[in-house]
Formats: C-alpha cells, sequence, structure tokens
C-alpha cells in the first residue's frame, strides 16, 4: 500500500510566524502537487514539481521535492491568517496519492 | 469562464439505496477524475473519464460506477451503499489526454457533495 504521510497533523501559529510542513514516503513519484483546501470547497492546486531536487517558490510559499522524488516540504515564511486551511501533498505513481493533509491556523 | 460545479451539496441516503452525484467540468476541459474523501483524511482517486471513456481506476469496488457525456459532464453511481461511503465526493476536470497513464496535471476541484448514508 502506498501512503504519504504528512507533518505535522496540526498547526496553529501566530502571524508572522514561519512553518513547514512535511509530506513523506517510501515510494518514488513521478510528480508531487501540493494543494490547500478550505472548508467547504476543493482542494485548489498550489503547484506541481517533477525533478528531484527541485525548489519552487510562489510569493511566501517554498516547495522542495526530495532528491529521490520520495518526499517534499512547503515552508512557509511570515504567515498570515489567509494562509489559515488544509494543506494536502498527492504524488503521482500509476495513480495520484494524496497525504493525510496538515490543518494550519494563523491566528492574527 | 465557470468552474467546476457539483450537485447536489448535501445528500442523505439509506444503507443499501443508490444515489448519482452529477459534475459539470470547467469549460474547455475533456477530463473528469472523482474523489473519495472521508472526513479528516486526503481525498483517494475512484476513477478518471476522458472523452466519454474510462481511463483508469482506483481501488473502489465495481459497485462505484461512472459516466461522461458529449459535453464532458460526468456522473458518479453508487450501488448497495454503505455506511463507509459517508464521506464528500470530489470532482475535478482537465485538459488531458489519453495515453498509458491516468492524467493527474493541472486539476480543477469543484465543491464536492457531502453524502451521509444511514
Amino acid at each position: 500500500t502506498q501512503l504519504l504521510e504528512q507533518s505535522p497533523q496540526f498547526l496553529s501559529i501566530q502571524e508572522g510566524e514561519n512553518l513547514t510542513v512535511y509530506c513523506n514516503s517510501s515510494s518514488v513519484f513521478s510528480s508531487l502537487q501540493w494543494y490547500r483546501q478550505e472548508p467547504g470547497e476543493g482542494p485548489v492546486l498550489l503547484v506541481t514539481v517533477v525533478t528531484g531536487g527541485e525548489v519552487k517558490k510562489l510569493k511566501r510559499l517554498t516547495f522542495q521535492f526530495g532528491d529521490a522524488r520520495k518526499d517534499s516540504s512547503l515552508h512557509i515564511t511570515a504567515a498570515q491568517p489567509g494562509d489559515t486551511g488544509l494543506y494536502l501533498c498527492a504524488g503521482e505513481t500509476d495513480k495520484l496519492i494524496f497525504g493525510t493533509g496538515t490543518r494550519l491556523q494563523v491566528f492574527p | 469562464e465557470t468552474g467546476v460545479t457539483q450537485s447536489p451539496t448535501h445528500l442523505i441516503k439509506t444503507r443499501g439505496q443508490q444515489v448519482t452525484l452529477r459534475c459539470s467540468s470547467q469549460s474547455g476541459h475533456n477530463t473528469v477524475s472523482w474523489y473519495q474523501q472521508a472526513l479528516g483524511q486526503g481525498p483517494q482517486f475512484i476513477f478518471q473519464y476522458y472523452r466519454e471513456e474510462e481511463n483508469g481506476r482506483g481501488n473502489f469496488p465495481p459497485r462505484f460506477s461512472g459516466l461522461q457525456f458529449p459535453n464532458y459532464s460526468s456522473e458518479l453511481n453508487v450501488n448497495a451503499l454503505e455506511l463507509d461511503d459517508s464521506a464528500l465526493y470530489l470532482c475535478a476536470s482537465s485538459l488531458g489526454g489519453r495515453g498509458p497513464k491516468i492524467w493527474f496535471y493541472e486539476q480543477y476541484f469543484g465543491p464536492g457533495t457531502r453524502l451521509t448514508v444511514t
């Protein structure tokens, strides 16, 4: 069974703090996607990383794909209340496997 | 440009019944994927349709079936409902292409249908 484990499961921080979310697996992925999902809505794609070691930046969000393409991280700098939501990673093999999610709450 | 829409928003069914969920894909998209998201979990891939044909399937039993129509909208049908089928059902559309792999790039998700089975 292919599993994608995310950590931490829950994160509650103050506005302005930095944080990192991790996504780990024993499987090798051809690509890895990060999504954010808000209550009552479907996931929204943030980024897709394809190459081992790849780093992508989206404003205050930095995404990294592990060299072996088995893991990834999402780093948020100076978190804002608008960053609150459920962050999901999803790795592609012959299917798309979603992680269990990290629920982030940023307090003003 | 119209986004992905799903209907109904919420649904309550009894164990053993059948249900049909509907999805209208984003304008210009020809591929629809369906996912099941149980409470507190990430979505699980059910199947994908490309130009009216099933293009790949996850680990779901045959009582989960689907259709895609010429306008690329789609239906998810679930027969013989079980309590564990209670979940948020998401559809996602994309502009894909048939090939050796299922297409998972640039997916746009709808808001989902919350199904409760009692």
